[in-house]
């Protein structure tokens, strides 16, 4: 059983489409972390979520909405997607000291987005 | 901006012979670290490197920070065709919130071949 699990791991969607992006750590860590991956930029982080509540939101479009019902589960909500949000979606965990030392981050196999 | 950036952007070797990866960043650290991904997966941690440290080892990995310069490197070597992959250095800066988070570079492409 893998640290980390995304689901589902390819999804395509019309821009009318609502879906969800599924992830799940069998870690028991507490913090959780969404970041996006397009070809030749670096990793964008979304949101980090630390025991349930999300500390950060970088910037991110209102029609990507994320769900954090308990520190095993983190979900991002898709609703009237624009193709440039194509991309692959990577979720992550880790173990937070506080103190800002952070250590390794876990990730998933990831989501590949595609939307026509 | 970006806070880490690596240099080169791909690299293409033997089998045998030593890569290294370099990487910058602009700001003051608590920790560098470094991943791997394979096409189209999930990155892979490979070493943590605190401020404090200069220089740490893990297997064929070598790795050292220089924090006068804001830069690090990554050596692996006796190269594998395994060790083909994008390669991430990711850096951890101070803050006063609850959970930190890692910017990343852009990457360094290596390919390793027979």
């Amino acid at each position: 059983e893998t640290g980390v699990t995304q689901t589902p791991r390819h999804l395509v969607m019309g821009m009318t489409n609502k879906k969800s992006l599924k992830c799940e750590q069998h870690l028991g860590h507490n913090a959780m972390y969404w970041y996006k991956q397009s070809a030749k930029k670096p990793l964008e982080l979304m949101f980090v979520y630390n025991f349930k509540e999300q500390t950060e939101n970088n910037s991110v479009p209102s029609r990507f909405s994320p769900e954090c019902p308990n520190s095993s589960h983190l979900f991002l909500h898709l609703h009237t997607l624009q193709p440039e949000d194509s991309a692959l979606y990577l979720c992550a965990s880790s173990q937070e000291r506080g103190g800002g030392d952070t250590g390794e981050l876990f990730f998933g196999e990831g989501s590949r987005l595609t939307v026509l | 901006s970006q806070q880490g950036e690596e240099d080169p952007q791909a690299l293409s070797i033997q089998e045998g012979e030593n890569a290294t990866m370099n990487c910058s960043y602009k700001t003051s650290i608590n920790n560098l670290q470094w991943y791997r991904q394979n096409s189209g997966r999930g990155l892979v941690h490979l070493i943590l490197i605190r401020s404090n440290e200069r220089e740490k080892h893990s297997g064929r990995l070598r790795v050292t920070l220089d924090t006068s310069k804001k830069s690090s490197s990554l050596l692996i070597t006796a190269s594998r065709a395994a060790d083909t992959a994008s390669y991430f250095c990711a850096t951890v800066v101070p803050n006063t919130g609850t959970a930190s988070k890692l910017t990343f570079g852009t990457g360094t492409r290596l390919q390793v071949t027979l």
